[in-house]
């Protein structure tokens, strides 16, 4: 199996930048994608790929990644991003599964 | 409008039974794997099982693998979880979710993603 590790709480002014990051062996093969969920909902996709968003997705969200680390970085954040952010990938052991970190609760001050 | 909607969550008794389905609508089912991902309340997001477009192929998580069976009917754009063994850390709300790529790209782990996810089914396992 793999594990991802994900700082559990990170905190960002109104209007300015958050890098958001995930570690963990699995990445240093496969990209990882970034779900954002608010209390009561369903998560939503909002990064995947190299540096993907889908539609509808604000251009302040980013991707990137470097060895073993995947960050997801919010541009002049917004008091609506404040909620839980969550990676995952494949696991490392180069079959289908599939392995999400413990989360970041992000909170915008 | 692109949609899944899970049923099927219910109150059950340690080691029961229980079968979740999600009902897909607004893409080409047959199109796209499949997933179930679960959230124990409090807790974060946890994969739970993939299955293949055609049904073919099936994965799961190592606390779940020999006690659930993902399923599909493509007739019926409908995707199944069945659950044994049930145990008090099953409890969770249960997800199915569209994985992004169809089943004629080979993202090879560069291009993975859930784009759809329904609003989840609540499984409560207890005495």
């Amino acid at each position: 199996s793999s594990e991802l590790t994900q700082d559990p709480a990170v905190s960002v002014a109104l209007g300015q930048t958050v890098r958001i990051t995930c570690q963990g062996d699995s990445l240093r093969s496969y990209y990882a994608s970034w779900y954002q969920q608010k209390p009561g909902q369903a998560p939503v996709l909002v990064i995947y790929g190299k540096n993907n968003r889908p539609s509808g997705i604000p251009d302040r969200f980013s991707g990137s990644s470097s060895g073993n680390t995947a960050s997801l970085t919010i541009t002049g954040a917004q008091a609506e991003d404040e909620a839980d952010y969550y990676c995952n990938s494949r696991d490392s052991s180069g079959n289908h599964l599939r392995v999400f970190g413990g989360g970041t609760k992000l909170t915008v001050l | 409008e692109v949609q899944l909607v899970e049923s099927g969550g219910v109150v059950v008794q340690p080691g029961g039974s229980l079968r979740l389905s999600c009902a897909a609508s607004g893409f080409t089912f047959d199109d796209y794997a499949m997933h179930w991902v679960r959230q124990a309340p409090g807790k974060g997001l946890e994969w739970v099982s993939l299955i293949s477009w055609d049904g073919g192929s099936t994965y799961y998580a190592d606390s779940v693998k020999g006690r659930f069976t993902i399923s599909r009917d493509n007739s019926k754009n409908s995707l199944y979880l069945q659950m044994n063994s049930l145990r008090a850390e099953d409890t969770a709300l249960y997800y199915c979710a569209k994985d992004i790529n169809p089943y004629y790209y080979d993202s090879s782990g560069f291009h993975d993603a859930f784009d759809i996810w329904g609003q989840g089914t609540m499984v409560t396992v207890s005495s």
